[in-house]
């Protein structure tokens, strides 16, 4: 089945590490995003890539860089990691047709 | 600015119960609205949309949720909760010319009793 899948699943770091959350997806949709998890807050949107060519900020963009190397692949850098980025992290697609969003299983990021 | 709101951060009900999810949201004009579930360690799961039209939309699970144009609302309902449904519920909107963006509730988790 056509997927959206997400590496590692899970990561512990330290602060100031470099990190990059990797998404794939199967599906054939141009348009990619990432958002992050924190509990009470819901998920809010980081970057944000239409095409290859276009990318977005998002809500939260700070602290973080995305890299969308082809269609089907979509990263998410923290360039120095810091301990508020812990939270859960999930790549999604956007079906245009039937303007339906399509979630990875999360990456669970902690930063020591 | 968009804004969608989940008043009820926990709600417990009996197995065999019927269910009402709030969410408000604030936007100038219909957006498209989504109801998502979140299992323990999962990622998540669509459980309906709405786009215009018939303001009753059926989803999966036996969910339905309601669309309140003059209360800004997409109520989730389901008339009778199994124990398999306690998970964390979203309400999410799209507005309708940035397909993709979906703002986000802060979430509302289900707790089922037996």
């Amino acid at each position: 089945d056509a997927d959206v899948t997400q590496t590692p699943r899970n990561r512990i770091t330290k602060t100031g590490k470099r990190i990059m959350l990797e998404c794939s997806q199967t599906k054939g949709h141009d348009r990619m995003y990432w958002y992050r998890q924190d509990p009470g807050l819901g998920l809010r949107l980081i970057y944000y890539s239409f095409d290859v060519k276009d990318i977005n900020k998002g809500e939260i963009s700070d602290g973080y860089s995305v890299s969308r190397q082809a269609q089907a692949k979509f990263s998410l850098s923290l360039e120095s990691a810091i301990p508020n980025q812990t939270a859960l992290y999930f790549c999604a697609t956007w079906d245009r047709v039937k303007s339906e969003q399509f979630f990875g299983p999360g990456t669970r990021l902690t930063v020591l | 600015a968009q804004s969608v709101t989940q008043p009820d951060i926990h709600i417990t009900v009996s197995e065999g119960a019927s269910l009402e999810l709030r969410c408000n949201y604030s936007y100038g004009a219909t957006p498209y609205l989504f109801w998502y579930v979140q299992s323990p360690g999962q990622g998540l799961q669509l459980l309906l949309k709405y786009f215009s039209g018939d303001t009753l939309v059926q989803g999966i699970k036996g969910f339905e949720a309601e669309f309140k144009r003059s209360q800004s609302s997409f109520n989730l309902r389901k008339p009778s909760v199994h124990w398999s449904d306690a998970a964390e519920y979203f309400c999410a909107v799209s507005p309708y010319n940035q397909g993709g963006k979906l703002i986000f509730g802060q979430g509302t988790e289900l707790s089922v009793k037996p």
